[in-house]
């Protein structure tokens, strides 16, 4: 069981707006940034979020990210089929010394 | 463009060391930004970060893995390495290397392709 709580699945139709959350503590999500990752296996994981909020110049517009408290969260607006994948939060836990990651959450596209 | 190459065995038998070599290019290993990482992923688990490494030799690692684990770096080659010893049937996933950004943000930002372990007798 991760540290990092995220929802097993979620899914959405093509142009919908879906949303993962991301729970932690005080010692990593309270205290730290969280990044967002996007993986497909068999590919290497993507960097989709950065310090909550931060999209790399790479990654479209239709990825946010935000954090409040111990929680956050990733949205995918406009949802299309290519972004069916699975998605993953990590932070940094100030107790254990240690980057940390939600178990992930898989986005089905309907 | 900076790469990461990851190396290893591929199979392997229970109790045996696993040992993975990262090999970047495009790219000065001993940058002070950077920290460098190793991940691994597997279906039951999903990703797990193993450990990571300075420049300098400073490490950080997964307090569950930490008994079994060492990270080293040979700026001569650029390259920086794990091993794992007392592997079990738990170790098989596909493992990553990977840089990690540090300043404003620190994010792990660049991976290699991975590399699939398989832990079998």
């Amino acid at each position: 069981q991760s540290i990092l709580t995220q929802p097993p699945s979620t899914s959405g139709t093509p142009g919908q707006r879906v949303t993962i959350s991301c729970s932690g503590s005080s010692s990593n999500i309270g205290g730290n940034n969280v990044n967002w990752y996007q993986h497909l296996p068999g590919s290497a994981p993507k960097l989709l979020i950065f310090a909550n909020n931060q999209r790399p110049s790479r990654v479209p517009d239709r990825f946010s990210g935000s954090k409040s408290g111990t929680s956050a969260s990733m949205a995918i607006s406009g949802l299309q089929s290519e972004d069916e994948a699975d998605y993953y939060c990590a932070s940094w836990d100030d107790s254990l010394d240690a980057w940390i990651f939600g178990g992930g959450t898989k986005v089905t596209v309907l | 463009q900076l790469q990461l190459q990851e190396s290893g065995p591929g199979v392997m038998k229970p109790s045996e060391t696993l040992s993975l070599t990262c090999t970047v290019s495009g790219g000065s290993i001993g940058g002070t930004s950077f920290y460098w990482d190793w991940i691994r992923w597997s279906p039951g688990t999903g990703l797990e970060w193993i450990g990571n490494i300075y420049s300098s030799g400073t490490t950080y690692y997964n307090p569950s893995l930490k008994s079994r684990v060492t990270i080293s770096v040979d700026k001569s080659k650029n390259q920086f390495s794990l091993k794992m010893t007392s592997v079990t049937a738990a170790d098989t996933a596909v493992y990553y290397c990977a840089r990690e950004m540090t300043g404003s943000g620190t994010f792990i930002d660049l991976w290699g392709q991975g590399t699939l372990v398989t832990v079998s007798s």
